[in-house]
């Protein structure tokens, strides 16, 4: 099957700083990434979906200039936090879609905890 | 707008227990369904799906029927196992969505006592 990874798979960070999580599609392209993020205990939140080589689309109340979204390549997205504060500290976790079907794959996921 | 409803947790059986875990959903046109699995400190995984209704989808023994009529899609499985314990959450995307977005339920935690 679809494989996707996500690096890193843990990060921790201080106050104000930034950080870069990738999201790779092993062994297909995928023209449609999206980006989530996980509350302890809760459901996925879908923060922005993005196509290669276009900007991304952010969901209503998502920062676009907080959480910044490049998708370069067709088998690459970058999701960087920027000057994170505690209240970013989550799960973010990406998925992959092909431009054939409606099914999205997921990657891992990157806990992200800001002190 | 397209929402799911799944019924809260946590849920606690015992082994060898019967599971239902119930999801409704409320969607424009013709959504695929879908089951996903959650472990420990792990991401999504896809557990089953079904694309069009009185389609039944299954994986480990796991099964979901997906019911126009009543626009549900209830996960059951027979006997459950430990190694079940996990976070499920059932999802549509709409089809008709370039984007093809999913929408998730709000999770159930099943654990499974030995």
């Amino acid at each position: 099957g679809a494989v996707v990874s996500q690096h890193p798979s843990r990060v921790i960070c201080k106050s104000g700083t930034s950080v870069k999580i990738e999201c790779r599609s092993l062994d297909f392209q995928a023209t449609t990434m999206f980006w989530y993020r996980q509350f302890p205990k809760q459901s996925l939140m879908l923060m922005a979906t993005s196509n290669e080589g276009s900007k991304a689309t952010y969901e209503q109340g998502v920062e676009k200039d907080k959480f910044l979204i490049n998708h370069a390549s067709l088998t690459l997205s970058t999701l960087t936090v920027t000057s994170a504060h505690p209240e970013d500290s989550s799960f973010y976790i990406c998925s992959a879609r092909t431009s054939a079907g409606n099914e999205q794959f997921f990657g891992p996921g990157t806990r992200l905890t800001v002190l | 707008g397209n929402s799911v409803t799944q019924m809260e947790g946590p849920v606690t059986l015992s082994e060898e227990a019967f599971l239902t875990i119930n999801c409704t959903y409320t969607a424009t046109g013709y959504p695929s369904l879908f089951w996903y699995v959650q472990y420990p400190g792990e991401g999504l995984q896809l557990l089953l799906k079904a694309t069009k209704a009185d389609d039944k989808g299954s994986n480990k023994g796991f099964e979901a029927t997906y019911r126009k009529e009543t626009t549900s899609f209830h996960l059951e499985k027979g006997s459950v196992q430990v190694s079940d314990s996990a976070v499920y959450f059932c999802a549509l995307s709409d089809r008709g969505s370039s984007a093809s977005k999913i929408i998730f339920g709000s999770g159930t935690r099943l654990s499974i006592r030995p």
